[in-house]
């Protein structure tokens, strides 16, 4: 099965923008991979942010966004803020497996 | 409102065997294909299965010919039954709706003696 990779962790300063990305061993992520993005607090069940690269929940802040940057999927998020703080997984689908990446944590300081 | 009722887990001998079931409201679970994920405890989230709304099965490596999904449409819930555990299947399973991506707060299952 694939490998999924994403960065091990990225820092971002309150109010700014940082840009996570989710590759795939395989080639280039597409939109046929249906992209997810799900964001874990400690102590709490992930959630979804994103699916399908870029579709957003009715909780999804504005802030975050979902494409597709490079051959990869990316999530951006504009304008950080402290509870942003947290670890993030995409989630690949190939065409039957699915497969996650490491997780990225992102710390706001 | 969509929401999921996942049960089932709990402490089991190495070698051992748990169904887990996931109610679902909110949506038919035939209406959108059905996944089971988990997370080992520190560890990120792997993902372990999927059926099909067309009833198709996909498992990750680690648990393939161990693990298997269902569901069960008069009672609108998906399963895994989980056979031959081991110490490494220790986590909380989720299950997580394909589209939206929805899931539960999951159920704990650790496999010790």
């Amino acid at each position: 099965q694939a490998v999924v990779t994403q960065e091990p962790s990225l820092t971002v300063s309150p109010g700014g923008t940082v840009t996570l990305t989710c590759g795939s061993s395989t080639g280039a992520v597409t939109s046929d991979h249906y992209p997810y993005w799900f964001q874990q607090k400690p102590g709490q069940a992930p959630r979804a942010l994103i699916y399908d690269t870029s579709n957003k929940h009715s909780w999804t802040p504005a802030r975050f966004s979902g494409s597709l940057l490079g051959g990869k999927a990316a999530l951006t998020l504009s304008g950080a803020q402290p509870e942003d703080e947290a670890e993030y997984f995409c989630l690949l689908s190939n065409g039957g497996p699915r497969v996650f990446g490491g997780g990225t944590k992102v710390t706001v300081l | 409102e969509v929401q999921f009722v996942e049960s089932g887990g709990g402490l089991i001998q190495p070698g051992g065997s748990l169904r887990l079931s996931c109610a679902v409201s909110g949506f038919i679970v035939t209406s959108s294909h059905m996944n089971w994920v988990r997370q080992a405890p520190g560890k990120g989230l792997e993902w372990v299965s999927v059926i099909y709304n067309n009833g198709d099965t996909y498992y990750a490596d680690s648990v393939k010919g161990r693990f298997t999904i269902s569901r069960d449409t008069s009672k609108n819930t998906v399963y895994l039954q989980m056979n031959s555990l081991r110490a490494e299947d220790t986590a909380v399973y989720y299950c997580v709706r394909d589209t939206g991506g929805y899931l539960g707060q999951g159920t704990l299952v650790t496999v010790s003696s």
